[in-house]
């Protein structure tokens, strides 16, 4: 079993501001590193998969960076708007192909 | 693509019932995951299947719990008897590969009674 902690658990902020939040893990026995979004009644939707040290993704106003040796990802989010509400996973994928969830990220952006 | 089809979307049992929880894979591709979800310990992984074999089953937490994967575009997880204390959201997703995400369904809210 792998630990994945996001931090923080819950964050409010205003329509317009930018954010970021964190995913921490203990090695860097894992495969990849996967971020979802996860919005209110529906099912958890990828964003990135990262596998490489110093990997920088970026899609829109979201991006990750990766830093395996340090053992944390960030994901940020530029000008939030309140179509990011939503709550944001983390996982990592082993080698026996088992992804471990973190418990995510609540983004509340309040209009 | 509809994308992952998971039925039914709730369901409700009395304890003892058998309940079976289907999942139509995106097709083409080639692993299918059971996820459970509950407030204590988030989403857990049950089982999953690549190429229709069930390659890991560490997860599903008693024998009363059973998955099947007859062709490559249906899944099935079956609880017999069913508890209380099964009551979660199951959800079904499939990948392509090993370097996609993954593609959840919408979940089974499953209520046992």
């Amino acid at each position: 079993i792998l630990n994945v902690e996001q931090s923080p658990q819950s964050l409010h902020v205003q329509e317009g501001d930018s954010t970021n939040f964190t995913c921490s893990f203990p090695s860097s026995n894992f495969y990849a590193l996967h971020w979802y979004r996860w919005e209110t009644a529906k099912s958890p939707e990828a964003l990135f998969v990262m596998t490489l040290n110093g990997d920088e993704k970026k899609k829109g106003r979201i991006s990750a960076t990766l830093n395996t040796k340090e053992g944390y990802s960030y994901l940020y989010i530029k000008g939030s708007q309140p179509e990011d509400s939503a709550t944001y996973l983390c996982a990592l994928l082993t080698g026996a192909n088992n992804l471990f969830f973190g418990t995510g990220t609540r983004l509340t952006v309040i209009p | 693509d509809a994308g992952v089809i998971q039925s039914p979307r709730h369901e409700v049992t009395e304890m003892g019932q058998e309940v079976t929880l289907r999942c139509k894979p995106i097709s083409g591709h080639n692993s299918l995951f059971w996820y459970r979800q509950t407030m204590m310990r988030g989403l857990e992984l049950l089982i999953y299947f690549n190429n229709n074999v069930p390659i890991d089953d560490s997860g599903m937490p008693e024998d009363r719990f059973s998955a099947k994967m007859p062709n490559a575009s249906f899944s099935t997880l079956k609880i017999q008897p069913s508890e209380p204390r099964d009551s979660a959201v199951y959800f079904c997703a499939s990948r392509y590969g090993t370097d996609s995400g993954y593609t959840f369904g919408s979940g089974t809210r499953l209520t046992v009674v």
